[in-house]
């Protein structure tokens, strides 16, 4: 499974666009990227997927390039709710490999301001 | 449509002993697999199991083991419980030969004195 690297943490304040992004410059043919959130003491949150090119759901969008060695989660106009760590996953996770073990890494903690 | 859920919450346990861990999946998923949480940390994988076998296995001692039952429900069990065993256990559920995320519980918070 391919490795990833996203910042430690990052700042933002209510009603900003957040981007998070991840590197994962080893990833195979066949992963695709998956995005969790997870709030203290909860479990983590599916919040999108994708393989290549742009993905949008109502919480979120994923960029991905084209070389898909990096990919971008995008949070629009963030509240203080949204405050929580986002792991970045890169894995043979999608359809036939749905049942893959997950390889978190430490994430990124979003820290949302007033 | 009940999401996984896993009991206990909370658990303490001393140094030695042995605990058992609860969990049932989402509805219509056949699949339950085990990560171990520790503080600041991203989950790590511990096993799976899919028609009662374990079907993979992470970098986990032997004094943890599991097993699944008919209704896809699972357990978890660690036998002679080191410190180091404190942390947060989740289960994840999801649906074998599917293209569907895995879903997880909130998790037991088993704490070692």
């Amino acid at each position: 499974l391919a490795k990833t690297t996203q910042p430690i943490s990052m700042d933002s304040y209510e009603g900003q666009e957040v981007n998070i992004t991840c590197s994962h410059n080893n990833i195979a043919t066949n992963d695709y990227i998956t995005w969790y959130q997870q709030f203290p003491s909860q479990g983590p949150r599916f919040i999108i997927q994708g393989y290549k090119t742009k993905v949008t759901n109502e919480v979120a969008s994923l960029f991905i390039p084209a070389d898909r060695k990096s990919s971008t989660l995008s949070l629009p106009r963030v509240s203080l709710s949204d405050t929580a760590v986002y792991y970045c996953l890169v894995g043979d996770i999608g359809y036939g490999g749905a049942t893959n073990k997950l390889i978190f890494g430490t994430g990124t903690l979003l820290a949302v301001q007033p | 449509d009940a999401g996984v859920t896993q009991s206990p919450t909370h658990l303490i346990k001393t140094r030695g002993q042995q605990v058992t861990l609860r969990c049932s999946p989402k509805s219509g998923h056949d699949t339950v697999s085990w990560y171990q949480q520790a503080l600041g940390q991203g989950p790590q994988f511990i096993f799976q199991y899919y028609e009662e076998e374990e079907r993979q296995r992470g970098n986990f001692p032997d004094r943890f083991s599991g097993h699944q039952f008919p209704n896809y429900s699972s357990e978890l069990n660690v036998n002679a419980l080191l410190l180091g065993d404190s942390a947060l256990y989740l289960c994840a559920s999801s649906l074998t030969d599917s293209n569907q995320p895995q879903h997880f519980g909130d998790g037991t918070r088993l704490s070692i004195l």
